[in-house]
């Protein structure tokens, strides 16, 4: 079974810049979540998916951040324009309700704003 | 919200000791505490959890104890291998299970050989 993939794995952008990052979650995964860790700090969570619909965006950090799912399968976070500060590793975790809690993390994918 | 503080930052042992690490929780209302270890340059892996109904679970070398009326958990490695080091992190999460995880800062485990 694959596990959770996410695109690309670093990706090193200009302050002001546009970047669009991808996560494909386990197929039959109705939950899909974001998370980021900024450089030494805790891994905070900033929105959770079921299927296709927004069930909890309380952590995205402002309007910069647009998260969507399309078709409750894959799903992408565009930050625009990015800032200094949107630097860090992003993670995309995956979970299927109602089987166990466990969440299955992918690589993340490495942001760097310059 | 939930906070979750996990202590220590940094800890070394030596080969063959065992380790604790411990975290804390404030919501009350917290039902599922998953423990993950990051080797560096890799994605988190769940490596043991525990639901809010049980006190104690163990898996081989790892264990997880929990106190409901403290509002607190903790990891326990025996007999430490080098393959155990990594970046551990304590979470939590609160109704019915499938929401998003609160994480500890997570514990830096370095084992001495």
């Amino acid at each position: 079974e694959a596990g959770v993939t996410q695109f690309p794995s670093h990706s090193v952008i200009e302050k002001g810049q546009t970047v669009t990052l991808r996560c494909d979650p386990i197929s039959g995964h109705d939950n899909l979540y974001w998370y980021r860790r900024v450089m030494g700090k805790e891994i905070k969570f900033l929105l959770h998916f079921v299927k296709e619909s927004k069930q909890d965006e309380s952590g995205m950090p402002n309007n910069r951040f647009l998260a969507e799912r399309t078709g409750g399968t894959y799903s992408t976070l565009k930050v625009q324009p990015a800032e200094l500060e949107d630097s860090g590793v992003y993670f995309c975790a995956s979970s299927f309700s109602g089987v166990s809690y466990e969440q299955y993390f992918g690589p993340g994918t490495r942001l760097t704003v310059t | 919200g939930e906070n979750v503080e996990q202590h220590p930052s940094t800890l070394s042992v030596q080969e063959g000791d065992s380790a604790v690490i411990k975290c804390t929780y404030s919501d009350s209302a917290s039902n599922y505490f998953p423990w993950y270890k990051q080797e560096l340059g890799k994605r988190p892996q769940l490596i043991i959890d525990i639901r809010s109904n049980v006190g104690e679970k163990k898996d081989q070398r790892i264990a997880v104890t929990l106190n409901k009326t403290a509002k607190h958990f903790s990891l326990h490695i025996t007999e430490t291998q080098p393959e155990d080091s990594a970046v551990y992190f304590c979470a939590a999460i609160a109704g019915g299970g499938a929401d998003g995880l609160t994480f500890g800062k997570g514990t830096h485990l370095i084992i001495q050989p």
